[in-house]
């Protein structure tokens, strides 16, 4: 399969631990995103790499997320500290580094904080 | 702020139906709108759109743009149960180096046999 995978696919957790997500883009795309999607919404940007450049985060992203591409393949999303508010499905996408580029998403991580 | 609007938000139809699902949007430094179908996980790709006036075409579904009114419409034609999902519309913004994508609600389609 050579399209966008997440790990782990689910994760439940209690309130107060840290968890950790990782996305492997699409082998030659070199621009990756992070959303957050919650129920009855569409996806909404969290943070965006080109390369191993974080090169933009939202207001959404808050100093308890944390995100890295270190050799700018696969990427890794953290959050500290988990609240309930965090329970969510994220989503990574990958796209080229062209112009208008169509962003490809994985399946996504859908995260449970009890 | 780049918002996206679309409606209806969820839909019923009989199978064979035609249906038109709208997209409005407001986004800075606009360079596309994009359509995808979600069904129960990560979002497809339909179409993307770029130019007003320039229809779309993917089997039942095709897709148009008005870059003057700021609005796309997705059609699908001879509905059919599997194309029961959620489909979201997504403005993308190209100010600097970022091209991200602000997403509406979706439109929850439902086809019955």
């Amino acid at each position: 399969d050579t399209g966008v995978s997440q790990d782990p696919r689910h994760k439940i957790t209690k309130r107060g631990q840290n968890v950790t997500f990782r996305c492997d883009p699409i082998s030659e795309h070199n621009r990756l995103y992070w959303y957050r999607q919650t129920l009855g919404q569409g996806p909404e940007f969290l943070t965006y790499f080109q390369n191993e450049a974080q090169l933009e985060k939202s207001r959404l992203l808050s100093d308890r997320f944390s995100a890295e591409r270190p050799k700018g393949s696969f990427s890794t999303l953290e959050i500290q500290r988990t609240e309930q508010g965090d329970s969510a499905m994220y989503l990574c996408a990958s796209s080229l580094a062209v112009s208008r580029a169509t962003q490809y998403f994985g399946p996504g991580t859908r995260l449970t904080v009890l | 702020e780049d918002k996206v609007v679309q409606s209806p938000l969820s839909l019923v139809v009989h199978e064979g139906d035609t249906v038109t699902l709208n997209c409005s949007y407001e986004v800075t430094n606009f360079r596309s709108l994009l359509w995808y179908k979600q069904e129960k996980k990560a979002p497809t790709f339909l179409f993307m759109l770029t130019s007003s006036g320039i229809e779309k075409k993917s089997g039942r579904l095709s897709s148009i743009l008005d870059k003057k009114e700021l609005f796309s419409i997705l059609n699908i034609t001879a509905t059919q149960t599997g194309d029961s999902a959620v489909y979201l519309c997504a403005g993308e913004n190209s100010g600097g180096s970022n091209y991200k994508l602000t997403f509406g609600k979706g439109t929850l389609l439902t086809v019955n046999p």
